[in-house]
């Protein structure tokens, strides 16, 4: 069955640390992959897209990494603040898809701790 | 630019009641969605629109209908309302097709219970 799936515990860690969290797929493949951020009471947020042929991608602290090998995006935050502290969603659209629709993950909730 | 608006923000329905959940966009997006998100759970697709008088079928459609008779708003009904309709509600919108153009603007959601 196609599945995506990220990390349901919470991440709990210190300010001024590196966040790394995981979002893995199983059977699609993904034309590209959208990460958002949702805080509590609110709606998400966009903030990197990051395609198949694509490694890599950056902005600010944010930092978004792409296997197709393995089947797994990660999104890492850099010198972690505890205004980062939300929770994070992975989204795909597959390649086949002729409507665009993305798929959502569950999130994973990032606490910063000061 | 408000964005996507959605109303109301809150709302108690007693099972078997109906309901409309409206969600307006300012931003000429071609492309709108419902989505729904239960505790824990990720966003379900519920309905999307590729443009004005174009819907279709999302993941979990039961129990909803949807119109789109403008560019900019996006209504969802939910005839006899459950228990199992419990959830928060988002609206988004997207220019369309292509990578940049699919990234989504949700609104702020919409908490409904039915008890």
């Amino acid at each position: 069955s196609q599945k995506i799936e990220q990390n349901s515990e919470a991440l709990n860690i210190q300010e001024g640390k590196t966040a790394t969290l995981t979002c893995n797929y199983t059977n699609y493949s993904p034309a590209y992959l959208q990460w958002y951020r949702q805080d509590p009471g609110r709606g998400p947020v966009f903030l990197l897209l990051i395609r198949e042929n694509e490694k890599e991608k950056r902005k600010e602290r944010l930092k978004v990494t792409f296997d197709t090998t393995l089947k797994q995006s990660l999104f890492h935050i850099t010198a972690s603040q505890p205004a980062d502290s939300a929770t994070y969603l992975c989204a795909l659209v597959e390649l086949s898809s002729n409507t665009g629709k993305l798929i959502f993950g569950q999130g994973t909730t990032l606490q910063v701790k000061p | 630019n408000a964005g996507v608006t959605q109303t109301p923000k809150f709302r108690i329905l007693k099972i078997g009641q109906s309901m409309t959940l409206q969600c307006a966009q300012d931003m000429n997006h071609n492309y709108m969605y419902w989505y729904r998100q239960d505790p824990g759970m990720g966003l379900k697709l519920i309905y999307y629109s590729v443009g004005a008088g174009i819907t279709d079928k999302g993941e979990v459609p039961n129990g909803y209908n949807v119109s789109r008779s403008t560019t900019e708003d996006f209504p969802l009904r939910l005839e006899l309302a459950a228990p199992s309709q419990t959830s928060v509600y988002f609206c988004a919108s997207s220019r369309g097709r292509g990578a940049t153009n699919e990234k989504l603007f949700f609104g702020s959601g919409t908490q409904l219970s039915v008890l």
